[in-house]
């Protein structure tokens, strides 16, 4: 089945610099690219996503790039701030449908002002 | 609108009890999840249930029964908490054959 590692674990940044997290997946076919943010107490919520036809997607400060050859996916989080700081997590999906989403383990972000 | 709600907030159970947690959501959504969030391990599908009258276990169902009341609602069951179902619980719904899924605030468990 799909697996889906994401690194690093925890990521600390001073306010106004980029974080950049990365993911990996192992199925091929994974066709879409969801990345969530959890704040403190939470649901997580959806930020970004990119689907298999598309390399690179912005929304003003973030970003998401995919390599499909190497099975990558990297989330790039622009001029950061103390606002941004969260649980990141990473996920791939397989098809239509959510039930076949497999998330990664998630990133701390903290960005220190 | 409120987008998914779960009740409850927290709950503290003796290992051996029983328990629902409940989920609504007031989007239109065919499909709802049920997660178990743990540390280091992201979130695993317990059950999900892709149309009202339907549900499917996903990675992790031992232990757990669902009911999907109507169309809005979706319910977990412990029958009997044991420690390791120690987590935080989250429900989610989307649109029919969509992926983006929207989810709850969360309900933390623990069992002693």
């Amino acid at each position: 089945g799909e697996n889906v590692e994401q690194h690093p674990s925890t990521l600390s940044v001073q306010e106004g610099d980029s974080a950049v997290i990365k993911c990996t997946y192992s199925d091929s076919a994974s066709n879409y690219f969801p990345w969530y943010k959890q704040e403190l107490g939470k649901g997580p919520q959806l930020i970004i996503d990119i689907r298999s036809n598309v390399g690179e997607k912005k929304d003003q400060r973030i970003a998401v790039t995919l390599n499909k050859t190497a099975k990558h996916f990297s989330l790039h989080i622009t001029e950061t701030q103390p606002e941004d700081s969260a649980v990141y997590f990473c996920a791939a999906t397989l098809g239509t449908g959510g039930f076949k989403t497999i998330f990664g383990a998630g990133t701390r972000l903290f960005v220190k002002a | 609108n409120a987008g998914v709600t779960q009740t409850p907030k927290f709950q503290v159970l003796k290992t051996g009890q029983s328990m629902t947690l409940q989920c609504a959501q007031d989007m239109n959504h065919n499909s709802m999840y049920w997660y178990r969030q743990d540390p280091g391990m992201g979130l695993r599908l317990i059950y999900y249930s892709a149309s009202e009258g339907t549900t499917d276990k996903g990675e992790v169902p031992n232990g757990y029964n669902v009911s999907r009341l109507n169309k809005r609602e979706f319910s977990l069951r412990l029958e009997s908490a044991a420690p390791s179902q120690t987590s935080v619980y989250f429900c989610a719904s989307s649109e029919k054959d969509r992926v983006e899924q929207y989810f709850g605030p969360g309900t933390r468990l623990t069992v002693t």
